[in-house]
C-alpha cells in the first residue's frame, strides 16, 4: 500500500459523458501527478500539481482538466468522453519534485467508456 | 522530447539472473527510474539513478551511463513473483514529469 488513495476503483460510463476521478496523496506529499495507461500507449504523463499550482502539462487533451485543492487532494475531470478514453488512470504523489523524490502510485481508476 | 526503448518481452528461469536494458534519447535529463508493475496494479518504485554507475538494492541493481543514454536493471535469484512488467522512466530537467518506456514484460518459468 503506497498511501495514495484513488476513487472510484472502477467507472463505467457512456460516450459523451463527464466523470471526475479523485486522488488523495500520501500524508506530507505536496506533489500530485496524473497518468493515463492504455494498452496501446503505455503509461503517459498528463499533469503535475505542486501545492495547489499547476507545474507541468504532458499529453493532456483539452477535454481533460485537473485541479489540486487546499487540502492537497486532486481531481481529474474528463468530459465529452470517447471510446478511446478507456484506460487506467493513475495518480502519484511525491514530497516535492526533482532530486531523489520518487513518485508513489495509487491503485488507479479503471475507466470504461461504452 | 523523450524517446525511451526497452524490449517488449523477456523470459528467464527461476533462480537465474536477468538484465533488462533501456536506452533513451532525451532533450533533458534529471534522473532515471525503474518501476515494477504487476498486471492491473500500480507501478512500484525499484530504483533511481542520476549519476553514472551501479546502484544495488538487495536482489535488484540498476546501472546508468548518461553519455550512452543507457541503463539496465539486473534481477538476481529470480523468483516466480518477479513475473511482472518493468518500466524504465526518465525525468525531465525541471523534475516535473516522468516519461515511461513501453515496459518489458518478464516471465519467470520454473
Amino acid at each position: 500500500d503506497s498511501g495514495v488513495t484513488q476513487t472510484p476503483k472502477h467507472l463505467i460510463t457512456a460516450t459523451g459523458q463527464r466523470v471526475t476521478l479523485r486522488c488523495s496523496p500520501r500524508s506530507g506529499d505536496l506533489s500530485v501527478y496524473w497518468y493515463q495507461q492504455s494498452l496501446d500507449q503505455g503509461l503517459q504523463f498528463l499533469i503535475h500539481y505542486y501545492n495547489g499550482e499547476e507545474r507541468a502539462k504532458g499529453n493532456i487533451l483539452e477535454r481533460f482538466s485537473a485541479q489540486q485543492f487546499p487540502d492537497l487532494h486532486s481531481e481529474l475531470n474528463l468530459s465529452s468522453l470517447e471510446l478511446g478514453d478507456s484506460a487506467l488512470y493513475f495518480c502519484a504523489s511525491s514530497v516535492a519534485w526533482g532530486g531523489s523524490n520518487e513518485q508513489f502510485f495509487g491503485p488507479g481508476t479503471r475507466l470504461t467508456v461504452l | 522530447g523523450q524517446n525511451i526503448d526497452q524490449p517488449t518481452e523477456m523470459t528467464a528461469t527461476e533462480g537465474a539472473i536477468v538484465q533488462i536494458n533501456c536506452t533513451y534519447q532525451t532533450s533533458g535529463f534529471n534522473g532515471l527510474f525503474w518501476y515494477q508493475q504487476h498486471a492491473g496494479e500500480a507501478p512500484t518504485f525499484l530504483s533511481y539513478n542520476v549519476l553514472d554507475g551501479l546502484e544495488e538494492k538487495g536482489r535488484f541493481s540498476s546501472f546508468l551511463s548518461r553519455s550512452k543514454g543507457y541503463s539496465y536493471l539486473l534481477l538476481k535469484e529470480l523468483q516466480m513473483k518477479d513475473s511482472a512488467s518493468y518500466l524504465c522512466a526518465v525525468r525531465d530537467d525541471a523534475g516535473n514529469m516522468l516519461t515511461f518506456g513501453g515496459g518489458t514484460r518478464l516471465m519467470v518459468k520454473p
